[in-house]
């Protein structure tokens, strides 16, 4: 069975200071990995996924996450957060080799806040 | 670009009511999934579909049912809505065989009184 935890539920952390939000999970397949970030009343959005080739992936606005298979995790950092980075961060992984329809299994989140 | 789109952004119902919350996506995906969101809890899902007319039930599909008679649209129905059913309601698509994640639409926040 796959599972994924995230074992910070809340990271409060000062502007423009670095942050990591940590995941792992646990599978005995290979696994595609993924990060969806929640702002405050709004669905989940795509942040940043891995599925093969290089093990950093980054996104868009800065933040960055590591494949780590021996560690069996997927930590997602940012260097210097900004007070627009506040909201809730989902790691999730499918089973990359699986097909099917409900194949993909999320943590429980993290909330990050930013402060001033 | 790719678009789940949830009918009701905020809804308010009473005890016993029916309720319907309703989802489309212009994507031609064929599985969609219905999840509800409380805090300190995550996302849980409720019941995902993987063609027309099929459903499966998810981890907390009690008091809930579900219809997609077009491919496009997926249907959450509380037959008899209670407080307890309270949440924040997220639809979902994806494509069937794809591994590449799911796209979300922007949720409900319903609220039972």
């Amino acid at each position: 069975a796959q599972s994924v935890t995230q074992l910070d539920s809340q990271v409060p952390v000062f502007e423009e200071a670095p942050v990591e939000l940590r995941c792992n999970y646990s599978s005995s397949v290979s696994v595609y990995l993924f990060w969806y970030v929640q702002y405050p009343n709004q669905g989940l959005q795509l942040l940043l996924k891995y599925l093969s080739g290089s093990t950093l992936v980054e996104s868009i606005n800065g933040f960055e996450a590591e494949f780590n298979k021996s560690q069996t995790s997927f930590h997602l950092r940012k260097p210097s957060v900004h007070i627009s980075d506040t909201a809730e961060y989902f790691c999730a992984v499918s089973l990359g080799a699986q097909t099917g329809a409900n194949n993909l299994f999320f943590g429980t989140g993290t909330r990050l806040t930013v402060i001033p | 670009d790719v678009k789940v789109t949830q009918s009701s952004r905020y809804l308010v119902k009473r005890t016993g009511e029916k309720v319907f919350l309703e989802c489309v996506q212009d994507m031609d995906h064929e599985n969609m999934f219905w999840y509800r969101q409380d805090p300190g809890l995550g996302l849980r899902l409720i019941y995902f579909s993987y063609d027309v007319k099929m459903k499966e039930k998810g981890d907390i599909p009690e008091g809930y049912s579900v219809s997609r008679e077009k491919k496009e649209r997926f249907s959450l129905i509380l037959e008899s809505a209670s407080t307890n059913q309270t949440s924040m309601y997220l639809c979902a698509s994806s494509l069937w065989g794809e591994n590449y994640g799911y796209t979300f639409g922007s949720g409900t926040r319903l609220t039972v009184v």
